[in-house]
């Protein structure tokens, strides 16, 4: 079993439709964090969380530390937000990653 | 302030070879990890260097090394080349050791051939 688990991995929505990703995750961390990946490769840092939520224009992110379990929602989502979306958490110095969710946004 | 850059973008090897790649932290940031991701894989810890020293390794063999030099700069040295090392392989470098949040470069893409 992964130690941070994804779902779902793969996701279509048509636009303007709100978008949910969950995170779990079964180790200690110190932060989670969300990032997003284009094709061919680059990743950028969205949101990292220790705890409660935030909020960054039709992105929003909560953890609940008890339950071990984040979600990334996309509210009125659009073409340009398809993108695998990437869960981590800060564990002992290091990053631990998700499989990622695979997004694409039809117009 | 400069990003986190790496070189090559793209490279191809032959099994047995052996390969270097480079990254450059972003100003002022002392810490530099290296991940490799295989296609459609989340990326996965190989180790990290914190002021020159290895701080940190991942459940990659010995035939991962790597280098900080004084600028904080990095290598990730790959010898034997085998095919399963086909992968992203993207550098992040963070301000201290201490802080959470890592920059990341834009990757290096091997194929092994």
């Amino acid at each position: 079993k992964n130690e941070v688990e994804q779902s779902p991995q793969n996701l279509t929505a048509q636009e303007g439709e709100f978008i949910t990703i969950n995170c779990s995750y079964s180790v200690g961390i110190s932060a989670l964090h969300w990032l997003q990946q284009h094709p061919g490769g680059g990743i950028v840092s969205l949101f990292m969380l220790s705890s409660g939520k935030k909020k960054h224009g039709r992105l929003i992110a909560t953890i609940n530390i008890q339950e071990k379990h984040s979600s990334l929602h996309i509210t009125a989502s659009h073409p340009r937000d398809s993108a695998v979306y990437i869960c981590a958490v800060s564990n002992t110095d290091k990053l631990i990653f998700g499989t990622g969710t695979r997004l694409q946004v039809f117009p | 302030e400069t990003g986190v850059t790496q070189s090559p973008t793209h490279l191809i090897k032959t099994r047995g070879q052996q390969v270097t790649l480079r990254c450059s932290s972003q100003s002022g940031h002392n810490t530099v990890s290296w991940y490799q991701q295989a296609l459609g894989q989340g990326p996965q810890f190989i180790f990290q260097y914190y002021r020159e020293e290895e701080n940190g390794r991942g459940n990659f063999p010995p035939r991962f090394s790597g280098l900080q030099f004084p600028n904080y700069s990095s290598e990730l040295n790959v010898n034997a080349l085998e095919l399963d090392d086909s992968a992203l392989y993207l550098c992040a470098s963070r301000k201290d050791r201490g802080t959470d949040t890592q920059y990341f470069g834009p990757g290096t893409r091997l194929t092994v051939l």
